[in-house]
């Protein structure tokens, strides 16, 4: 079993839709959770960093943790063509292992006109 | 230049080949990180250097060798890969490499290896 993870996807939205994005995880352990999204041909951009449980709202971006599920969730409202990309979630502990993340293997979305 | 660089940004060579991939970052951070990403499967931590000194070798094979002369900048050295490394090589930095909060990791764009 994978410590981490992701749906592929692909999946496709049209534009203005609500988009959930998942990611499970089995590692107790696990207490800062993130979210990257990363366009075509460049390097995974942070979106979301959060610790423990809870929800963490940016704009149209939502991260939300659910430790005693061992669940985590990005919500995109109104979601824009411009939001077509692959989105990684990542975590990791607090103590031991450094600054180590564990990714998923992210999910590509489109969002379509 | 901001946030972080890697050059080149495209690089094809043979197995019997020598090359260099580069990464500088222009943030100030003290911790800097080497991943492979493959096609279908998350991202492979590979080194870790954290005030100059390498603090993670994941396991990866000698004909990979990291370099981190300061804080800003970090090498990656190959020689005689195979074709299984081809694959988008990205750079990391954080903060710090002690982990908690503060240390988020920001990427460079990659570098897209093929090895023939």
């Amino acid at each position: 079993q994978k410590e981490v993870e992701q749906d592929p996807g692909p999946l496709s939205v049209p534009e203005g839709a609500i988009v959930s994005l998942n990611c499970t995880y089995s590692n107790s352990a696990f207490q800062y959770f993130m979210w990257y999204r990363q366009y075509s041909r460049k390097g995974p951009e942070l979106l979301m960093y959060t610790y423990s449980s809870g929800n963490k709202e940016d704009g149209r971006f939502t991260a939300q943790v659910d430790k005693s599920s061992k669940y985590i969730s990005l919500f995109i409202r109104d979601s824009q063509p411009s939001d077509s990309a692959t989105y990684l979630c990542a975590m990791k502990g607090v103590t031991g292992g450094g600054n180590k993340l564990t990714f998923g293997t992210g999910t590509q979305l489109k969002v379509e006109l | 230049e901001t946030g972080v660089t890697q050059t080149p940004r495209h690089l094809v060579m043979g197995m019997t080949n020598k090359k260099s991939l580069k990464c500088e970052q222009h943030l100030g951070h003290n911790a800097m990180y080497w991943y492979k990403q493959s096609a279908k499967k998350p991202l492979e931590l590979m080194f870790v250097y954290s005030l100059e000194e390498r603090v993670e070798n994941n396991s990866v094979p000698s004909r990979f060798s990291p370099e981190c002369p300061n804080s800003s900048h970090l090498f990656l050295h190959l020689h005689t890969l195979q074709p299984e490394d081809s694959a988008l090589y990205l750079c990391a930095s954080s903060q710090d490499g002690t982990g908690g909060a503060g240390s988020e990791q920001y990427f460079g764009p990659g570098t897209r290896l093929t090895v023939t």
